[in-house]
């Protein structure tokens, strides 16, 4: 069964510094993997999503590597602002399914 | 930039009630999913519905949980009678396959908030 975790659980920064935040999964038979992006009350945005056969993608900021035969991402995020302040989800899918497997979360408190 | 959507935003029922979750996915997306999430914890797979019928579901989902597309752009989900531990925030997702390679970005509204009390 897969599991998905993320860390750290919480992370605070001041605006302007380069973070990196940590996805892992215990099984690397993926399709593919997507980090989202939740504000408070609020629904999912897909910001990256990563082919099982990439290495990494890149949409402004945001860059998102995998490792799948570690079982790892990472999703790289440059000159953070506090509009970047959010929980960031990391999720997998397998191959052979439709379902997204999520992690639990990283929140992220960037201060002005 | 086309978008799902979800009604209402927020229900409260009382136990034992029927509520039925809508959901209208992108136009032009072949998928369909729900997903919940009860507070605090992690967001949790439903099920997925492909060609008028379910393609995949978890343990949760079980016979009080229905989904339907009553037509061509609705999606809804039916709890035929809610408990208690029903509450939590229900998202509706959808995708479409794109290319050979099957490449699915599955985007997901903002949620329904269900109360059961």
């Amino acid at each position: 069964k897969q599991e998905v975790t993320q860390i750290p659980a919480a992370l605070s920064v001041p605006e302007g510094e380069n973070l990196v935040l940590n996805c892992s999964f215990t099984d690397s038979a993926i399709y593919n993997l997507q980090w989202f992006r939740q504000d408070p009350g609020k629904g999912l945005t897909s910001l990256l999503l990563i082919q099982s056969s990439q290495r990494e993608q890149t949409s402004g900021r945001l860059n998102a590597s995998l490792d799948k035969s570690s079982g790892r991402s990472t999703l790289y995020i440059a000159a953070s602002q506090p509009g970047d302040s959010a929980t960031y989800l990391c999720a997998v899918r397998d191959t052979g399914f439709q379902k997204l497997v999520f992690g639990t979360g990283t929140r992220l408190l960037v201060s002005p | 930039e086309p978008e799902v959507t979800q009604t209402p935003s927020h229900q409260v029922t009382q136990m034992g009630q029927e509520v039925i979750l809508r959901c209208v996915p992108i136009s032009n997306h072949l998928y369909f999913y729900w997903y919940r999430q009860i507070l605090g914890q992690k967001v949790e797979f439903l099920v997925s519905f492909y060609n008028n019928e379910i393609s995949e579901k978890s343990e949760i989902f079980d016979d009080q949980f229905s989904v339907e597309r009553p037509d061509g752009s609705n999606f809804t989900l039916k709890i035929r009678s809610t408990k208690l531990e029903d509450s939590a925030m229900y998202f509706c997702a959808s995708s479409v396959r794109v290319g050979l390679a099957g490449v699915e970005t599955q985007y997901f509204g903002p949620g329904t908030r269900l109360l059961v009390l």
